[in-house]
């Protein structure tokens, strides 16, 4: 199985701050890497899908970048919605492990 | 708009089997190039992947579950099913059914179930 990890675990920021949580697979998996945001008691939502493309809907504040084994996902100015748990997902091969996520809360 | 909406007891013992369905509204199932699956998130803990299927039949599970899963789908109730069978309160989660795009990953979500595993 392909494990991914994250980091930071979980980070405090303000409104308007500039975020960037890294994704990382212990095996390459070119640009299949999916983004999620889960807010508490909800399901995920799909941000970013082949690691830099946005899904519909999203703001443009969200991007992602990478490929092979390292990836990033950046918030470039965060807004009081944005608040919430963000996680990765390997879409390259089965099983399609997830990142353990990381907490973005209010500073 | 398309929706999924998982359903399904609450409440299972331990070693039964635990069985959810999730019904798509707003669209069909067979419309697209779509895989219907399966993952779980234990209270306070990440998500674990369970399996997929597509509808020709061909599915994906997890190894780790792979002796206990079986995924299936209804056409013709617009559904698809999961079955987790010998389950033990590790299986406690909400369990969230979802609309997979190869290689993109999940683009459309149920609201999730809550499943306690307890005698």
């Amino acid at each position: 199985d392909i494990q991914m990890t994250q980091s930071p675990s979980s980070v405090s920021a303000s409104v308007g701050d500039r975020v960037t949580i890294t994704c990382r697979a212990s095996q390459g998996i070119s640009t299949w890497l999916a983004w999620y945001q889960q807010k508490p008691g909800k399901a995920p939502k799909l941000l970013i899908y082949a690691a830099s493309d946005l899904q519909s809907g999203v703001p443009s504040r969200f991007s992602g970048s990478g490929s092979g084994t390292d990836f990033t996902l950046t918030i470039s100015s965060l807004q009081p919605e944005d608040f919430a748990t963000y996680f990765c997902q390997q879409a390259n091969s089965a099983p399609f492990t997830f990142g353990p996520g990381t907490k973005v809360d209010i500073k | 708009q398309e929706q999924l909406q998982e359903s399904g007891p609450g409440l299972v013992k331990p070693s039964q089997t635990l069985s959810l369905t999730c019904t798509v509204s707003g669209g069909s199932i067979t419309g697209g190039s779509y895989y219907w699956g399966w993952t779980r998130q234990p209270a306070g803990k990440g998500m674990e992947w369970i399996g997929r299927i597509y509808i020709s039949g061909t599915t994906n599970y997890n190894p780790s579950l792979q002796s206990r899963v079986t995924i299936s789908v209804d056409t013709s109730k617009n559904e698809f099913s999961l079955n987790l069978t010998s389950v033990t309160a590790a299986d406690s989660a909400v369990y969230y059914c979802g609309r997979y795009v190869a290689y993109y990953g999940i683009d459309l979500w149920g609201q999730g179930t809550t499943v306690i595993v307890s005698s």
